[in-house]
């Protein structure tokens, strides 16, 4: 397609469990943004790529969020021992080039941990 | 820590008011975006501004940043029903990374 896909739309899991968060960004984007959004406020940043490198993971919320991207393209953020905390809609964004050219945004992945 | 709050955080009002929101922080920013989100989907950006006092006009949206790059205002005239949504503000501190606004829902009543 030609916007960012992310998989799946909603996954409800118990507390304790692993889950993995798929982002398919625009073809050729060589910039890629993982944030959280809760209740509707803002973004948080969580993580950047520039392809399969991320310079910036210093908005991980703990060494239980870890996020790689392969072969420039498709990244996977992996959430381990969820927790009810971490219950929040995760948006994926790519861009062509870091910086600030225009983010696209993916629909999110909506998690929720009972 | 770099913070971005807006203001009003809720906004309801009438088809045809104008209103303005705000974005402020204490720090410089190089460049400022606002984008509208609205449920289920990604935000989505509506202008970018870069140089202080910058104006923009995007049919019925009016933009500002700040002198300082420090603040920044969303003014929309004759609210629509199809401006309802979340409206968020985003400041580049650097080069690469934006840091978000709070948020400010807003809902349009025909």
């Amino acid at each position: 397609g030609a916007g960012v896909s992310q998989s799946p739309s909603n996954k409800v899991t118990e507390k304790g469990k692993d889950v993995e968060l798929r982002c398919d960004p625009i073809s050729g984007h060589t910039a890629l943004y993982w944030y959280r959004q809760s209740l509707g406020q803002g973004l948080e940043f969580l993580i950047y790529f520039q392809g399969n490198s991320a310079p910036d993971k210093s908005g991980l919320p703990s060494d239980r969020f870890s996020a790689e991207r392969t072969g420039g393209s498709v990244s996977t953020l992996t959430i381990q021992r969820t927790q009810q905390e971490d219950s929040a809609v995760y948006l994926c964004a790519s861009s062509l080039n870091p910086g600030t050219d225009t983010q696209y945004f993916g629909p999110g992945t909506r998690l929720t941990v009972l | 820590t770099q913070l971005l709050e807006q203001s009003p955080q809720f906004l309801s009002i009438q088809e045809g008011e104008n209103l303005t929101v705000y974005c402020n922080s204490s720090s410089v920013f190089s460049s400022l975006q606002w984008y509208r989100q609205e449920p289920g989907e990604g935000p989505v950006l509506l202008v970018t501004v870069v140089t202080g006092g910058e104006v923009k006009k995007l049919k019925r949206l009016t933009f500002q940043f700040g002198d300082a790059r420090k603040d920044s205002s969303l003014h929309i005239t004759a609210a629509q029903p199809g401006d309802t949504g979340l409206y968020l503000c985003a400041g580049a501190p650097g080069t690469y990374k934006y840091i978000f606004g709070t948020g400010t829902r807003l809902k349009v009543l025909a």
